[in-house]
């Protein structure tokens, strides 16, 4: 089984751009997709990115995903930051027998 | 529109045994995948089980041999009992549809292990 490590928690100022990454452990990140959850307090996740680069209907083109094989890494970019960003952002991926979410990472917008 | 509301959830004795249900609307659970995912209280999200379209289930090492993940067709709805349960199995549950994406998520409902 392979982890998923985020940064425990990150804080920018509104209108500014973030970066949360998530890295896995073993395996390589390009072989199985990565997705990003946002979850508000006293709410469920919802899905934030896709496939790791790809937009629900409704999900503002402020975020985006993507992926680096060279750190083994994926990552949300969150920019022109907004007050109601401020969550907790979970990402999650797969393998032959599990699927696996990383701790998640408290984004502050402050 | 897509909903899913999930009940049965409540307070229950360290070895003991309690049924969650997760209702679905808006589309069909025996045509999509659909899993379980639960959350601690403070912590991050974990992985449940899952049931294939075809039937097939599986399920996390945490939780194999003592949960059971099922559907009914005629109810669109999906079960997941849950035995001989422990204090670490406290947490929220949430049903999801989908399984490597999970693109809804229900409400989720709260399940207290204690004496």
């Amino acid at each position: 089984n392979f982890m998923l490590t985020q940064p425990h928690s990150v804080s920018e100022s509104p209108g500014k751009t973030v970066t949360i990454s998530c890295t896995r452990s073993s395996g390589s990140i390009a072989s199985n997709y990565v997705q990003w959850y946002q979850q508000r307090p006293g709410s469920s996740p919802t899905t934030v990115i896709y496939e790791d680069n790809q937009r629900p209907s409704g999900v503002p083109d402020r975020f985006s995903g993507s992926i680096d094989s060279s750190s083994n890494s994926a990552s949300l970019t969150i920019s022109g930051l907004k007050t109601e960003d401020e969550a907790d952002y979970y990402c999650q991926s797969y393998d032959s027998s599990n699927q696996v979410f990383g701790g998640g990472t408290k984004l502050t917008v402050l | 529109e897509v909903q899913l509301v999930e009940s049965g959830g409540g307070l229950v004795q360290p070895g003991g045994s309690l049924r969650l249900s997760c209702a679905a609307s808006g589309f069909t659970v025996s045509s999509n995948y659909m899993s379980w995912v639960r959350q601690a209280p403070g912590k991050g999200l974990e992985w449940v089980s899952v049931i294939y379209s075809g039937g097939s289930t599986y399920y996390a090492d945490s939780v194999k041999g003592r949960f059971t993940i099922s559907r009914d067709n005629s109810k669109n709805t999906l079960y997941l009992q849950m035995n001989s349960l422990r204090a670490e199995d406290t947490a929220v549950y949430y049903c999801a549809r989908g399984v490597d994406v999970f693109d809804y998520w229900g409400q989720g409902t709260l399940v207290t292990v204690s004496s």
